[in-house]
C-alpha cells in the first residue's frame, strides 16, 4: 500500500461519454501529478499540481480536464475520447515540489486502466 | 530538450546480478531516480541519486556519474520476484523525465 488510491481501477467507456478519474493521498504531500502510460512509451507526464495550482499542462488535449480541489485530492474529468486514449492514468504525490532531493521522490498510486471503444 | 536511454529487456539467471545501464542527455540535470514497476501495478521507488558515486540499499545498488550522463541499477542474489521493468528517471530542472524502462526477466 503506497499511500496513494485511485479509483476506479478499470474503467471502459464509449466516445461520447464523460466519466471522472479520482485520486487521493494520504502521505500529506503538497503536490500531484497525473500520468499517462502506453505500451511501449515512457511514462507521459500531464498535468502538475503544487499546492492545488496547476504549475504544468504538457500540451494535453482539452479532452482531458484536471481538478485539484485541495492538496489531498485530484481529478481527471474525460469527455468525448478517442480509442488512442486508452491507457493506464497513474496519479502520484510529492512531498516538496520543485525542491531537489529525495523528498521530490514521486509515490505512485495503481493507476486506471481506461479503455475507450 | 531531453533523452533517456535505456536497453528494453534483459535477461538473468536467479541467484546472480544484473546491471541495467542508463544514459540521459538533459540541459539542467537535478538528480536521478530508479524505479520498479511490475506488470500491471504502479512504479514504486527505488533510489536517488544526485552526487556522483554509488548508494548501496540492500541488494539494489545505484551509481551515478554527471560528466559521462550515465546510471545503472545493480541488482544482485536475483529473485524470482525481481522480474518487473526498471524506470530510469531523470529530474531537470523542475521536472521529472522517464525513460522508456526495462523489462528485467529472471529465469529459474
Amino acid at each position: 500500500e503506497t499511500g496513494v488510491t485511485q479509483t476506479p481501477r478499470h474503467l471502459v467507456m464509449g466516445m461520447t461519454n464523460k466519466k471522472s478519474l479520482k485520486c487521493e493521498q494520504h502521505l500529506g504531500h503538497n503536490a500531484m501529478y497525473w500520468y499517462k502510460q502506453s505500451a511501449k512509451k515512457p511514462l507521459e507526464l500531464m498535468f502538475v499540481y503544487n499546492f492545488k495550482e496547476q504549475t504544468e499542462n504538457n500540451s494535453v488535449p482539452s479532452r482531458f480536464s484536471p481538478e485539484c480541489p485541495n492538496s489531498s485530492h485530484l481529478f481527471l474529468h474525460l469527455h468525448t475520447l478517442q480509442p488512442e486514449d486508452s491507457a493506464l492514468y497513474l496519479c502520484a504525490s510529492s512531498q516538496d515540489p520543485g525542491l531537489a532531493g529525495e523528498t521530490d521522490t514521486q509515490y505512485f498510486g495503481p493507476g486506471t486502466r481506461l479503455t475507450v471503444l | 530538450g531531453q533523452n533517456i536511454d535505456q536497453p528494453t529487456e534483459m535477461t538473468a539467471t536467479e541467484g546472480a546480478i544484473v546491471q541495467i545501464n542508463c544514459t540521459y542527455q538533459t540541459s539542467g540535470f537535478n538528480g536521478l531516480f530508479w524505479y520498479q514497476q511490475h506488470a500491471g501495478e504502479a512504479p514504486t521507488f527505488l533510489s536517488y541519486n544526485v552526487l556522483d558515486g554509488l548508494e548501496e540499499k540492500g541488494r539494489f545498488s545505484s551509481f551515478l556519474s554527471r560528466s559521462k550522463g550515465y546510471s545503472y541499477l545493480l541488482l544482485k542474489e536475483l529473485q524470482m520476484k525481481d522480474s518487473a521493468s526498471y524506470l530510469c528517471a531523470v529530474r531537470e530542472d523542475d521536472k521529472i523525465i522517464f525513460g522508456k524502462g526495462t523489462r528485467l526477466h529472471i529465469l529459474p
